[in-house]
């Protein structure tokens, strides 16, 4: 199957920092990505929908400024924690569609970790 | 909204064991059913799916049947190997076809099972 990637796999940062996660589809490409955020013990939450080109599409309760998303290809978009504070510790998730003649399929990274101090 | 809900874990079992991880859900609509897998380090991994009533989606000697009447879309094995110890999702999807991309998850049911 299709591969997407995440870089880093797990980063500890400072209260009030900033934070960018990569994802990376590398064999395909990915019209559309999707953020997710999973706490411990949870299910994955839906933060946001990325389309290449164009504003992401945030979940109801998801602050905008404070999770930027750009896609500025079809094969990586990013998601930067603005100015992260210990709440923000999560794993976070990506996903890219890829669109095939028939189906649609979601491709999953191995996610994020995130730990702010 | 869409909900779904699903079989509190851990799951713990002896090989060759009969697994069923229930999933129930709420949803308007005929949405589209899904179960990912997720090993340790690894992305979650589509296992099965099915997109309509009485669909049964089938993959690596899993199994789960769309039944629209229950909400339900119960995952089963007959004989669990260690090798399946993993994360197991329920997830619903859109209705309507091709375009399942968003995704309304349940907590996930961790599953070990001992040799």
């Amino acid at each position: 199957g299709a591969v997407v990637s995440q870089h880093p796999s797990w980063v500890i940062c400072k209260s009030g920092t900033s934070v960018k996660i990569e994802c990376r589809s590398l064999d395909f490409q990915a019209t559309t990505m999707f953020w997710y955020r999973q706490f411990p013990k949870q299910s994955l939450m839906l933060m946001a929908t990325s389309n290449e080109g164009s504003k992401a599409t945030y979940e109801q309760g998801v602050e905008k400024d404070k999770f930027l998303i750009n896609h500025a290809s079809l094969t990586l978009s990013t998601l930067t924690v603005t100015s992260a504070h210990p709440e923000d510790s999560s794993f976070y998730i990506c996903s890219g569609i890829w669109v095939g003649r028939r189906q649609e399929t979601q491709y999953f990274g191995p996610g994020t970790r995130l730990l702010v101090l | 909204g869409n909900s779904v809900t699903q079989m509190e874990g851990p799951v713990t079992l002896s090989e060759e064991a009969f697994l069923t991880i229930n999933c129930t859900y709420t949803a308007t609509g005929y949405p589209s059913l899904f179960w990912y897998v997720q090993y340790p380090g690894e992305g979650l991994q589509l296992l099965l799916k099915a997109t309509k009533a009485d669909d049964k989606g089938s993959n690596k000697g899993f199994e789960a049947t769309y039944r629209k009447e229950t909400t339900s879309f119960h995952l089963e094995k007959g004989s669990v190997q260690v090798s399946d110890s993993a994360v197991y999702f329920c997830a619903l999807g859109n209705a309507g076809g091709t375009s399942y991309g968003k995704l309304t998850f349940g907590q996930g049911t961790i599953l070990t099972v001992h040799p």
